[in-house]
């Protein structure tokens, strides 16, 4: 059974760097599939940010780009993501998913809260 | 990007009762790539239909999804306590992935 890890920290500075790590298990990252990362502000809706493929392409939501980047450690099985210069608007639930590209996001990790606040 | 609008916001129904959310995209959605989610409080979204129509596995049959090219229905035939919850619909044939605002349906 394929599982997925948020962790990171649960407060970051505003203009600073929000960096995350979800660590996979029961399934190698390298072995296929999409993984991608997932936001929702607390009480409202969910909006895509990133993913990953297992060859290592990469595809960043266009509002965010320049600002958000996505990479993955085969190794350690996990992907990470880093976001620059947040602000109280990136205040959310982050979550990271695996899916396939004809498939919606099928599996989940249980979401991390993050707080952009001084 | 596809921006998809569901309708209504919140749905007042009673157990027992039917339910029909909808969602309606910007723009034709290919290829009939429309998910749709449920979210329970303080839980990750969980797909209940993929493929606009096709329940994904362990999903009760009370569920049903229906649509093509813009728009879209969830049924939920006979509403049980455990689903009054939040929906999300999401289409996944034109990236970037966008989801809708969500319904929130609750116990009249």
């Amino acid at each position: 059974q394929v599982q997925l890890q948020e962790s990171g920290p649960g407060l970051v500075k505003p203009s600073e760097t929000l960096s995350l790590t979800c660590t996979v298990s029961g399934y190698s990252i390298s072995g296929g599939y999409y993984w991608g990362w997932i936001r929702q502000p607390p009480g409202k809706g969910l909006e895509f940010i990133a993913t990953i493929h297992h060859s290592g392409d990469t595809y960043y939501h266009p509002s965010l780009r320049g600002r958000v980047s996505i990479s993955m450690d085969t190794s350690k099985n996990h992907f990470s993501l880093n976001l620059s210069s947040v602000t109280a608007a990136d205040t959310a639930i982050y979550y990271c998913a695996r899916y396939d590209i004809s498939l919606p996001f099928q599996y989940w990790g249980q979401g991390i809260l993050v707080t952009v606040s001084s | 990007e596809i921006v998809l609008t569901q309708s209504p916001g919140t749905l007042s129904l009673s157990p027992g009762e039917r339910a029909t959310l909808s969602c309606r995209a910007s723009q034709s959605v290919s290829s009939r790539y429309l998910a749709w989610y449920q979210q329970k409080p303080g839980q990750a979204p969980r797909v209940l239909i993929y493929g606009a129509s096709t329940r994904a596995t362990g999903i009760p049959d009370r569920f049903s999804g229906s649509g093509s090219g813009t728009d879209f229905t969830l049924t939920i035939s006979r509403l049980e306590p455990e689903d009054f919850v939040v929906y999300f619909c999401q289409q996944y044939g034109s990236p970037p992935r966008t989801f809708g605002q969500g319904t929130k349906l609750e116990i009249k």
